[in-house]
């Protein structure tokens, strides 16, 4: 079965220093997300992305955050400069519209 | 502010009994609704989605939804030891973002 891969699984880093979560969507899917789960919350928007460029953002994807298709296949996100606030799960999701999303199986961010 | 609200639980049933877990959420123009399934540290796994009014059924799963009342429910029959995780309520409007409930998390005895 098709499956969204995530890499690295999980990732520490020092506030202030950028990160760069990458993830290789399904292949013939057309819509890419990403979302974040802080340890014990709801899983929340960050943003979508379709026909290369962002499609819808939420207040949590501020400056400091930045998504990209630098292929046909890879689909990153890029923090900035990391917070404390920043550790969280990031998932990656793909679908093809209005249905639900295939999840990656995450990449755990520690800002310490 | 859009939102989904689902019982935090932890919801306990029996092996073999059915599991009722329930959600509504607060924005009228919402379109699509999903259940997943979230083990613990591990990603969200989609189980249902349900776009019309009235039950969907996919094998032990049947979804329930209430437009009128806002209201989508999960029935999980003949409950396994298996399906102990946390069930996310999922709601999406005309738009891109899908809105998630906490979850519910279930435990099923053996």
């Amino acid at each position: 079965e098709p499956e969204v891969t995530q890499t690295p699984s999980h990732q520490v880093t020092q506030m202030g220093q950028e990160v760069i979560l990458r993830c290789v969507p399904i292949s013939n899917h057309l819509y890419f997300y990403w979302y974040r789960q802080i340890l014990g919350q709801k899983v929340e928007f960050l943003v979508s992305f379709y026909n290369n460029e962002i499609s819808e953002k939420s207040e949590i994807f501020d400056d400091q955050f930045s998504v990209e298709r630098p292929d046909g296949s890879n689909f990153t996100l890029k923090i900035r400069s990391t917070k404390l606030e920043d550790s969280a799960m990031y998932f990656c999701a793909s679908n093809q519209g209005q249905v639900g999303y295939t999840f990656g199986s995450g990449t755990r961010l520690t800002v310490v | 502010q859009k939102e989904v609200e689902q019982n935090s639980g932890p919801l306990s049933v029996p092996e073999g009994a059915i599991a009722s877990l329930n959600c509504t959420y607060s924005d009228r123009g919402s379109q699509s609704f999903f259940w997943y399934r979230q083990y613990s540290g591990k990603s969200p796994e989609l189980i249902m989605f349900i776009y019309s009014n009235g039950d969907k059924e996919d094998g032990r799963f049947t979804a329930q939804l209430n437009k009128a009342s806002q209201y989508v429910s999960l029935l999980i029959r003949d409950s396994q030891p298996s399906d102990s995780a946390t069930y996310l309520c999922a709601v999406n409007g005309e738009g891109f973002k899908t809105i998630f409930g906490a979850g519910t998390r279930l435990f099923v005895k053996a």
